[in-house]
């Protein structure tokens, strides 16, 4: 069965560091989605990304954030210069383009 | 924007004893409620999902209702297994398919 591959499952950075989360989508899915998951806290939306741009953001997804499909298989989300606060799992998430969205394992991210 | 509220927030019940998850929503223009199933360490798999033109939807032992004038819509597990333990997330989508909003999520523990 078709996943969404999601490297690295862990990584820990200093604060102030920048960190690249990949993410590969299955591969007939043109919608992508990153989600974050705080430690024992609700699955709250960052951003979707369809046809190459962002299509929606949340307030969470502020300036230090950004995603893109570099190669046209992987899709990154990138933190510039990570806050404690930023530490929490993160998920993405494809869709063919109907509702389902299927999610990937996450990456456990901690920020020191 | 959208806000799902569930109930809830821990649920423990006697294997074979039905399971009662409750939710509402906030946007009238949501019509699509997918519930996720998380378990530990891994991401939110998809496990039934409805749309608003439907009252009811049916899948083995899990079935979902929905009220859309009430901005209600309830899981219900029958027959609950020790395997059914995990955390249970509601959610929400708009037609424009930018983004799920969950609830916070219910933690069931089957006791055997």
């Amino acid at each position: 069965e078709p996943e969404v591959t999601q490297t690295p499952s862990h990584q820990v950075t200093q604060m102030g560091q920048e960190v690249i989360l990949r993410c590969v989508p299955i591969s007939n899915h043109l919608y992508f989605y990153w989600y974050r998951q705080i430690l024992g806290q609700k699955v709250e939306f960052l951003v979707s990304f369809y046809n190459n741009e962002i299509s929606e953001k949340s307030e969470i997804f502020d300036d230090q954030f950004s995603v893109e499909r570099p190669d046209g298989s992987n899709f990154t989300l990138k933190i510039r210069s990570t806050k404690l606060e930023d530490s929490a799992m993160y998920f993405c998430a494809t869709s063919r383009g109907e509702e389902k969205l299927f999610f990937g394992s996450g990456t456990q991210l901690s920020v020191l | 924007g959208e806000n799902v509220e569930q109930h809830p927030s821990t649920l423990s019940v006697q294997e074979g004893d039905s399971a009662v998850i409750k939710c509402t929503y906030s946007d009238s223009a949501s019509n699509y409620f997918p519930w996720y199933k998380q378990e530990l360490g891994k991401g939110p798999q998809l496990i039934i999902d409805i749309r608003s033109n439907v009252g009811e939807k049916k899948d083995q032992r899990i079935a979902v209702t929905l009220n859309k004038t009430a901005k209600h819509f309830s899981l219900h597990i029958t027959e609950t297994q020790p395997e059914d333990s995990a955390v249970y997330f509601c959610a929400a989508m708009e037609t424009s398919y930018d983004k799920v909003i969950f609830g916070p999520g219910t933690s069931l523990s089957v006791i055997p």
